[in-house]
């Protein structure tokens, strides 16, 4: 089956920390996308980054960083000199492979998110 | 650009009622998908429209429904309302083709229902 597990519900930091947010996931297939969105305090879902299976390069963004490691079948998301800004509620997805014969039958799997809280 | 618009933000309902949600996707998108967001299960996706057709859909009892028009506005239609269904439905739109859920989903503000 799959899964995305995201164990850290939530998460309290003071400004300038650094903080990260564990995602682990579960699939069945070589080819598959993960994603991690933002959901501030307004509600709107914000996407932040999208990687495919094939590609296990580490990815930087100013303060964002993601460790992408299939041999653990984990997608970690770093913030780098946290700010009250960041506080929000991080998701980890995934998007998996159509299977043959299944026509477009894909969706995104969510975890149920982390809820970072950085303080002044 | 115009971001992804929800109506309307906020609505009550007593149970056995039904309710019908609108989404109207950024320009050019031609892909809508609908998801429920519950503290409790998290976010679960609902059905994906594209091009007027239901192209993908979860795990949700046949009284969710949706439609897409030509201009791609969405609607998702919720009948014989529960309690469980109080929930933020959010609507996502992508430019969709044959990426599907692989692109990047641009998500409006949610509806919040609440069922009494």
């Amino acid at each position: 089956a799959q899964k995305v597990t995201q164990a850290q519900t939530e998460i309290s930091v003071v400004e300038k920390e650094d903080v990260t947010l564990d995602c682990v996931y579960e699939t069945r297939d070589t080819t598959y996308y993960l994603f991690w969105y933002k959901q501030p305090p307004s509600g709107e879902l914000v996407f932040l980054i999208r990687r495919n299976s094939f590609d296990e390069q580490n990815e930087i963004s100013g303060r964002y960083s993601w460790n992408f490691q299939k041999s653990t079948s984990s997608f970690n998301f770093t913030i780098t000199a946290s700010q009250v800004v960041d506080s929000a509620v991080y998701f980890c997805a995934l998007s998996e492979a159509p299977q043959l014969g299944a026509g477009n039958n894909r969706k995104l799997i969510w975890g149920l998110g982390t809820s970072l809280a950085v303080n002044p | 650009k115009a971001g992804v618009t929800q109506t309307p933000r906020y609505l009550i309902k007593t149970r056995g009622q039904q309710v019908t949600l609108s989404c109207s996707p950024i320009s050019g998108h031609r892909s809508v998908s609908w998801y429920q967001q519950t503290p409790g299960q998290g976010l679960q996706f609902l059905f994906e429209y594209f091009s007027e057709t239901q192209r993908n859909k979860g795990n949700f009892p046949g009284r969710f429904s949706g439609r897409q028009f030509s201009n791609s506005r969405s609607e998702m239609n919720v009948s014989t309302l529960e309690l469980g269904d109080s929930a933020l439905y959010l609507c996502a739109s992508s430019r969709g083709g044959a990426g599907g859920p692989y692109n990047e989903q641009f998500f409006g503000p949610g509806t919040r229902l609440t069922v009494l």
